[in-house]
């Protein structure tokens, strides 16, 4: 079945810093590919997408590539700040509009 | 359109009571999934409605746990009999026909004691 395996946390960073966030997945076919952001206690936010092979995702700053070859998904962020203290969830639809598939979520601190 | 509406935010329940929990989903959105997100998590699959027909359920949900979406607007999640390891972030999202983004409400957290 599909999986999303994502770096363990939690990562603590200082202001500035320059931030990666690993993800790697298993899925047949061509899934689409989300980095979701969920501060404490409230929902999730799609933070940016992809929807195929050596597309980038961006916004706020943050970016990530769609890796076929090596079936990855990884965050970056060039300068961080304490604004960005959150969980980050990658994740998965194996087509269009199909459940999402999560990983299990990195939680990032950023010190000023 | 004020995005995904979930209510109430927040339940405690006794173990052994029935729970129900509404999800109103953006109003063009035809499609509607829910998730159950544990401390520590990522959210896992529960349910998925295209209009009012429920397409797809996954093992988690027992026989203790039922959703609809009766007009295919917004969605009810019941749960009989809860368990104290039915303590979880319910999320409920939802998404337009066709490749669009995953829209997810704030959540309704349910406590079982």
């Amino acid at each position: 079945g599909n999986s999303v395996t994502q770096m363990e946390g939690p990562v603590t960073l200082s202001e500035e810093a320059f931030l990666t966030i690993n993800c790697t997945y298993t899925a047949t076919g061509y899934p689409s590919l989300f980095w979701y952001v969920q501060y404490p206690g409230e929902g999730l936010q799609l933070l940016l997408k992809a929807t195929k092979a050596d597309d980038k995702g961006s916004n706020k700053g943050f970016e990530a590539t769609y890796r076929k070859e090596t079936t990855s998904f990884h965050l970056e962020k060039g300068s961080v700040q304490v604004s960005d203290s959150a969980v980050y969830f990658c994740a998965l639809s194996a087509t269009s509009g199909s459940r999402l598939t999560f990983g299990e979520g990195t939680q990032l601190t950023v010190n000023p | 359109d004020t995005g995904v509406s979930q209510n109430p935010r927040h339940k405690i329940t006794k173990r052994g009571q029935n729970v129900t929990f509404r999800c109103d989903p953006i109003s063009e959105h035809n499609r509607l999934y829910w998730y159950r997100q544990t401390l520590g998590q990522g959210p896992e699959f529960l349910t998925y409605f295209q209009n009012e027909a429920q397409l797809e359920k996954s093992r988690l949900l027992s026989d203790r746990f039922s959703a609809e979406r009766p007009k295919g607007s917004f969605s009810t999640l019941e749960i009989q009999r809860t368990e104290q390891g039915d303590s979880a972030m319910y999320l409920c999202a939802s998404s337009p026909q066709g490749a669009g983004g995953y829209t997810f409400g704030s959540g309704t957290r349910l406590t079982v004691v």
